[in-house]
């Protein structure tokens, strides 16, 4: 168990529907980043939030959007979804940006299905 | 960003020593080089970093070419457990924060 918890696990929804992933960092953690994996994919990183501030992106699309609270928590909002945004959708935390080991800590994803 | 180059799948049999090679010929003197592991679809499980001198903990060693240009992880006695897919990655620094970018990763198979 990494620390990280990730809500809902599995998703089903339509095309043109709109979704929201939460992520529960690891207790300490201040850095909360987002990543995407489609069907035999490697990850591809789409944002990064520290302290509630976004700190980095990546390839993220427009209709995708996130935030980190201020009790850390962070939700990846997806909109106008596409039958391609079916994936699995990781967050990963560590405990600054700044942080020597830079250890990530994977939550265990949310599996996003669009039909 | 500085990319790595990993071979897409590997067999390795079981009790012998995984060899896992990874290049990065356009890494910087400061990044960080990470092994990943991803079981199934699991969430991807940290195994070791290194800078530029060898590494070695409970589950694997990083072994780092003198001119940083690649590297290689070894699982010294791999188990069917290990079947998974393995990630190198350069930890880049960019704009005040670090940043984790993860390629296509080798496909490990542990055969008994």
């Amino acid at each position: 168990d990494s620390g990280v918890t990730q809500t809902p696990k599995h998703l089903i929804t339509a095309t043109g529907q709109r979704v929201t992933l939460r992520c529960s960092p690891r207790s300490g953690d201040l850095s909360v980043y987002w990543y995407q994996q489609s069907l035999d994919q490697g990850l591809q990183f789409l944002i990064q939030y520290y302290n509630g501030e976004e700190r980095a992106k990546g390839n993220i699309l427009e209709r995708f959007s996130a935030q980190q609270f201020p009790d850390l928590h962070s939700e990846l909002n997806l909109s106008s979804l596409e039958l391609g945004d079916s994936a699995l959708y990781f967050c990963a935390s560590s405990r600054t940006p700044g942080h020597n080991t830079g250890e990530l800590f994977f939550g265990e994803g949310s599996r996003l299905t669009v039909l | 960003d500085a990319k790595t180059t990993q071979p897409p799948s590997m067999d390795c049999a079981e009790g012998r020593a995984a060899n896992l090679p990874c290049n990065h010929s356009t890494i910087s003197g400061n990044e960080y080089v990470y092994w990943y592991r991803q079981i199934h679809s699991q969430g991807p499980q940290y195994i070791i970093h290194g800078l530029k001198n060898n590494e070695t903990n409970e589950m694997a060693s990083l072994i780092i070419t003198e001119d940083r240009k690649s590297s290689t992880l070894i699982l010294p006695h791999a188990t069917l457990r290990d079947t998974a897919v393995y990630y190198c990655i350069v930890r880049l620094f960019t704009s005040g924060t670090y940043k984790y970018i993860f390629g296509t990763g080798t496909r490990l198979k542990v055969l008994a």
